[in-house]
């Protein structure tokens, strides 16, 4: 199973949107609607942003938003803050589970 | 509040096994699956595989399959990954992640285990 393609990097400066792209294939992207989004910070674990696409666990900023069209999905992060500066990890049902490589968010 | 506390940091030679445990506490242990993702140093996150702690049924990545073991003690609410033939590439810090039963994404994730493997 290939990884999901994720650009290495995305920048914006605070205040301003932001948009990850994470695509694959109709066999795991495009084929089921269970594409999630991690935020991963330095040296900590993985937290869960988003969800079925585009549901966000309680807590999670609505900020925070999530679509899919085709075999691309997205993260969108509105109104910039220096704290989303992280890793952001896409991952997808495909049989089993599989990850983006990952995109480095940083806060200008 | 859902907690997962994983043992601590192993360093192991080639060719030798390394066990990781993960004991869930705040939730009904059997309710959920249990999950194992690793990252390599500077890389990416790896799904490993998943036991449903209520069956003991597994399922693993097949990059894995025949040197991954996925077990459970559901008396003292703990799950087992069991790493075989370790090779330097194995490197990582593995984490264990709960998972709702027929949905596939993480919802809590503990706080990871460092695996250093090394001659």
């Amino acid at each position: 199973q290939s990884a999901l393609t994720q650009p290495r990097s995305v920048s914006g400066s605070p205040g301003q949107s932001v948009t990850i792209s994470c695509t694959g294939t109709s066999s795991d992207v495009g084929g089921y609607n269970y594409v999630s989004w991690y935020q991963q910070h330095p040296g900590k674990a993985p937290k869960l942003m988003i969800y079925d696409v585009s549901k966000r666990p309680s807590g999670v900023p609505d900020r925070f938003s999530g679509s899919k069209s085709g075999n691309t999905a997205s993260l969108t992060i509105s109104g910039l803050q220096a704290e989303d500066e992280a890793d952001y990890y896409c991952c997808s049902y495909a049989g089993s589970l599989v990850f983006g490589g990952g995109t480095k968010l940083t806060v200008l | 509040q859902v907690q997962l506390l994983q043992s601590g940091a192993e360093v192991k030679k080639p060719g030798a096994s390394v066990k990781v445990s993960c004991k869930a506490s705040g939730y009904t242990f059997t309710g959920y699956y249990m999950h194992w993702v690793r990252q390599a140093p500077g890389q990416g996150l790896e799904w490993m595989g998943r036991i449903d702690p209520n069956s003991g049924i597994t399922k693993s990545a097949q990059k894995f399959q025949g040197r991954v073991t996925m077990t459970r003690d559901t008396s003292i609410s703990t799950a087992y990954m069991d790493l075989s033939r370790l090779r330097s590439d194995d490197t990582a810090v593995y984490y264990c992640a709960r998972g709702t039963r027929l949905k596939y994404y993480f919802d809590y994730w503990g706080q990871g285990t460092l695996v250093t493997v090394s001659s």
